[in-house]
């Protein structure tokens, strides 16, 4: 069974910096690529970032580039976003979400969701 | 800000038919899959249809998925209590280079 435990939210002030985590288990996770999707609170679906399966592709959304990275260890089964300079907008529910196959991009999907991680910034 | 547009809501009682739209354009829809999702309250979501119109295992052929140029539409049919839930459709947008989702559809069942 696919598990996707993500981890690390929390409350931080504008402008400091939050590391998520998601463990994941129950599938060749080097098979495949990974992402993280948000959502903020009553608000709809936004893709963050997408990674995939060895890390040679990276892709970022608009509204985090230059501020978020995403990166993942294969030989533990995880996936990270650093979160710097964070803002009041990016507080939300963090998802991380396992790809349909190696990449990131088009003809790919989300086919597998974790329950996600609250990240809320505020002073 | 969601670069696919659906109806808010939509509504039905038991048994009847019910139709999600998705609006994009020829970056999106136009040229890539779609995709959607339903998220029950208070949970992840969950893959629905991909590729068009193709159902993962386990999700009842009451819900299928057409698309037609730039836009795309979800069909319940056989509506029950256990389809109320936000839908989001998804597609790739070549211009962004990144995935975009709709702005979601509450079906809420009479």
């Amino acid at each position: 069974e696919v598990q996707l435990v993500e981890s690390g939210g929390g409350l931080v002030q504008p402008g400091r910096s939050l590391r998520l985590s998601c463990a994941a288990s129950g599938f060749t996770f080097d098979d495949y690529a990974m992402h993280w999707v948000r959502q903020a609170p009553g608000k709809g679906l936004e893709w963050v970032s997408g990674i995939s399966w060895n890390s040679g592709s990276i892709g970022y959304a608009d509204s985090v580039k230059g501020r978020f990275t995403i990166s993942r260890d294969n030989a533990k089964n995880s996936l990270y976003l650093q979160m710097n300079s964070l803002r009041a907008e990016d507080t939300a529910l963090y998802y991380c979400a396992k790809s349909s196959g190696y990449y990131f991009v088009g003809g790919y999907y989300f086919d597998y969701w974790g329950q996600g991680t609250l990240v809320t910034v505020s002073s | 800000q969601s670069v696919l547009t659906q109806p808010p809501s939509a509504s039905g009682t038991p048994g009847q038919r019910v139709t999600i739209s998705c609006s994009g354009s020829s970056s999106n829809i136009g040229s890539n899959y779609v995709y959607w999702y339903q998220q029950l309250p208070g949970t992840a979501p969950k893959l629905l249809i991909y590729r068009n119109n193709q159902r993962p295992s386990g999700v009842p052929d009451r819900f299928s998925g057409s698309k037609s140029g730039t836009s795309a539409s979800l069909a319940i049919s056989g509506l029950r209590s256990e389809d109320e839930a936000d839908y989001y459709c998804a597609a790739w947008d070549d211009s962004l280079s990144g995935h975009v989702f709709g702005t979601g559809t509450k079906v809420t069942v009479l």
